[in-house]
């Protein structure tokens, strides 16, 4: 089975641009979370999606923000890009909105200019 | 709040030594304990897990972690590491299921250096 797969890998941005990242989840998973993960540090927590739903939001801006589809996949978009929101966004799949396991996409890499 | 230390930055070892990267954590209440992996350029590969249960969890690649509730640790282990361990490795704790949501809550990453 494929696991979660994220697009774009790379992106670059300028300032103050927008930018809209995807991911969609292992088949059958119907829960999806967004990560942030600045080089050098740990990933921090933006939001989990179930069932179409924002389930739980971190400590980020409203310039983030995100929706789930109908087949579970989601986009991750963030406005207004800063030089800060350069960093590796994680997204992680699980089958129900119940604490198990995370399963990791590879990431895709934001560069902000 | 709840947070999770790790407390080595960067943990250099030679080939075939044995290691142990630390990690505690903080909650007045139980918490799920996970490892993970992550090599350059890639995502996060869970290593192992601690949900309930024996306290000695065994995971992939030859890693083992111990839960121990009085001293809020679940430090990783390995016997004999192998150049290709060298990456960087990552504790995360998550609540039980409450307010609607789950999160991981990460530490900052031990950078496990493998020297021939």
């Amino acid at each position: 089975d494929a696991g979660v797969t994220q697009s774009p890998t790379h992106l670059i941005k300028t300032r103050g641009q927008h930018v809209t990242l995807r991911c969609s989840p292992i088949s059958g998973h119907k829960s999806v979370s967004w990560y942030q993960q600045v080089l050098g540090q740990g990933p921090q927590f933006i939001f989990q999606y179930y069932e179409k739903e924002e389930r739980g939001r971190g400590n980020f801006p409203d310039r983030f923000s995100a929706r789930q589809f109908p087949n579970y996949s989601s986009e991750l978009n963030v406005n207004a890009l800063l030089l800060g929101d350069s960093a590796l966004y994680l997204c992680a799949s699980t089958q129900t909105g119940t604490p198990e396991t995370q399963y990791f996409g590879p990431g895709t890499r934001l560069l902000v200019l | 709040a709840q947070s999770v230390t790790q407390l080595d930055s960067q943990v250099p070892v030679f080939e075939e030594a044995p290691v142990e990267l630390r990690c505690n954590y903080s909650s007045s209440v139980s918490v799920y304990l996970f490892w993970y992996v992550q090599y350059p350029n890639q995502g996060l590969q869970l290593l192992l897990k601690y949900l309930s249960g024996s306290t000695l969890v065994k995971g992939i690649n030859g890693f083992e972690a111990e839960f121990n509730k009085s001293q809020t640790s679940f430090h990783l282990r390995k016997p004999s590491v192998h150049i290709s361990d060298t990456a960087e490795y990552f504790c995360a704790a998550q609540p039980p299921f409450s307010g609607g949501y789950n999160k991981l809550i990460f530490g900052a990453g031990t950078r496990l250096a493998v020297h021939p």
